[in-house]
């Protein structure tokens, strides 16, 4: 079952306009990671936040982190065509006896129109 | 370093063979898990090997099972193959897996089941 649950589903931008997405979830976490996957093909690391962070930057990344609205979000500024993808968020659910499973959400689909 | 490789990329299968997915995970990770991707679904845990012994496991029937080698690579294999097991399988590394690691995914292996 997903542990996160990005918002929206699709989003549709043009070329240098800034995309948010979001992304909820249910239990307490460790930290919260964003992936990003091109069609068809593996997952990429983009970031990752702690739970003792509220806002994390990377290039034109801005992840902000809220553990009391158990939500985080995920800013891309001047898109680009090439940041057409889907966007995951991913966080450390337990899984019982001390150990931890990655639980992704179902993504969001970002297309960047150029 | 070399990425994480998958082999094979593409695979077709008939309902009730089984079939084996191999994945090489980046020099010096000792952590690989192995995710499935469907439309519907989205992405679910299937398992985690850290030094040769699965650490973790998802909520999959028996046919779906793996290991790993003293050189961290790790193999999945389901055995009689159904129509639902069509997905995009993905490996992942680390470096000691659990919470508050990133993972490298491969390309995956597209399973097509007639």
């Amino acid at each position: 079952s997903q542990q996160g649950e990005e918002d929206p589903q699709a989003l549709s931008i043009q070329e240098g306009e800034n995309a948010t997405m979001n992304c909820s979830y249910k239990t307490s976490i460790n930290n919260l990671q964003w992936y990003r996957q091109n069609s068809g093909r593996g997952l990429v690391h983009l970031i990752l936040i702690r739970s003792n962070e509220r806002e994390k930057h990377s290039g034109r990344l801005r992840v902000t982190l809220d553990t009391s609205k158990k939500s985080s979000s995920l800013l891309i500024t001047a898109s680009r065509a090439a940041d057409t993808a889907s966007y995951f968020c991913a966080t450390d659910a337990r899984s019982g006896a001390g150990s931890y499973q990655l639980t992704f959400g179902k993504g969001t689909k970002l297309s960047v129109i150029p | 370093k070399a990425g994480v490789t998958q082999t094979p990329r593409y695979l077709i299968k008939t309902r009730g063979q089984q079939v084996t997915l191999s994945c090489s995970p980046i020099s010096g990770h000792r952590s690989v898990s192995w995710y499935q991707q469907t439309p519907g679904q989205g992405l679910q845990f299937l398992f985690e090997y850290f030094s040769e012994t699965q650490r973790n496991k998802g909520n999959f029937p028996g046919r779906f099972s793996g290991r790993q080698f003293s050189n961290s690579r790790s193999e999945m294999n389901v055995s009689t193959l159904e129509l639902g097991d069509s997905a995009l399988y993905l490996c992942a590394s680390s470096l000691a897996g659990g919470r508050a690691h990133e993972q490298y995914f491969g390309p995956g292996t597209r399973l097509t089941v007639t």
